[in-house]
């Protein structure tokens, strides 16, 4: 079974000032990944994703994240944040389902706070 | 882009009560509905599968009688909470897709506390 690992459970970062979050995941096969960002008591939106190709991966709000099949891993990243992106990170694999969509797998996440 | 809304954002019953939530798509025709529990400060956990007209898959260990699914529509799933106790109370989140490897759209979630 698939497994999603995200061993930083909080980190807090200057604004303006470059961020990297980690994920490291375990599936049998070339997987599907996605980051997806979580604000407070709310529903999750979609950063991106990774299907295959290019293993650099540009997403919305300038977020970026690379795929390393040698390490397992699927790390987001961006240059320079906003006090806007403090919210909950999560990392996910996708298991094709019975009915052709992604069964998502989540990691356990990873709360991200901005000082000014 | 795609809008997946769900009602009621909040809800708080007694102990014994059922209660259901609905999922719908705004713009868009799901083919696939996923109902996901969150627990504080923890992940998103599956707890079933539903294609618009048939019956949903359940996650092992959901109990499918408790965790009533509906998916009657292309725009609408719900999920009924059966005589709801208070180890029920958790953050409800679905989310839709509306075709074979189309992502998933999240709904803003219900927040459901049982006393």
């Amino acid at each position: 079974a698939q497994s999603v690992t995200q061993p930083d459970i909080h980190i807090t970062v200057s604004e303006g000032a470059s961020l990297e979050l980690r994920c490291n995941y375990s599936y049998g096969a070339t997987p599907y990944l996605f980051w997806y960002v979580q604000s407070p008591g709310q529903g999750l939106q979609l950063l991106l994703k990774y299907f295959s190709g290019d293993t650099l991966v540009q997403g919305i709000k300038g977020f970026e994240a690379e795929f390393k099949r040698s390490q397992s891993s699927f790390n987001l990243r961006k240059p320079s944040v906003h006090w806007s992106d403090a919210a909950e990170y999560f990392c996910a694999v996708g298991d094709i389902s019975n009915f052709g969509n992604e069964k998502l797998t989540f990691g356990t996440g990873t709360r991200l706070t901005i000082i000014p | 882009g795609a809008v997946v809304s769900q009602h009621p954002s909040r809800v708080i019953c007694k102990s014994g009560t059922s209660v259901k939530i609905e999922c719908r798509s705004l713009d868009f025709q799901a083919t696939t509905m996923f109902w996901y529990r969150q627990f504080p400060k923890q992940s998103l956990m599956l707890m079933a599968t539903s294609n618009e007209g048939s019956k949903a898959t359940y996650e092992q260990g959901v109990e499918k009688d408790k965790f009533l699914i509906n998916h009657a529509s292309l725009t609408l799933s719900t999920l009924t909470v059966t005589s709801a106790h208070p180890e029920d109370s958790s953050f409800y989140i679905c989310s839709a897709a509306w075709g074979r490897n189309q992502p998933q759209h999240f709904g803003d979630g219900t927040r459901l506390s049982i006393l």
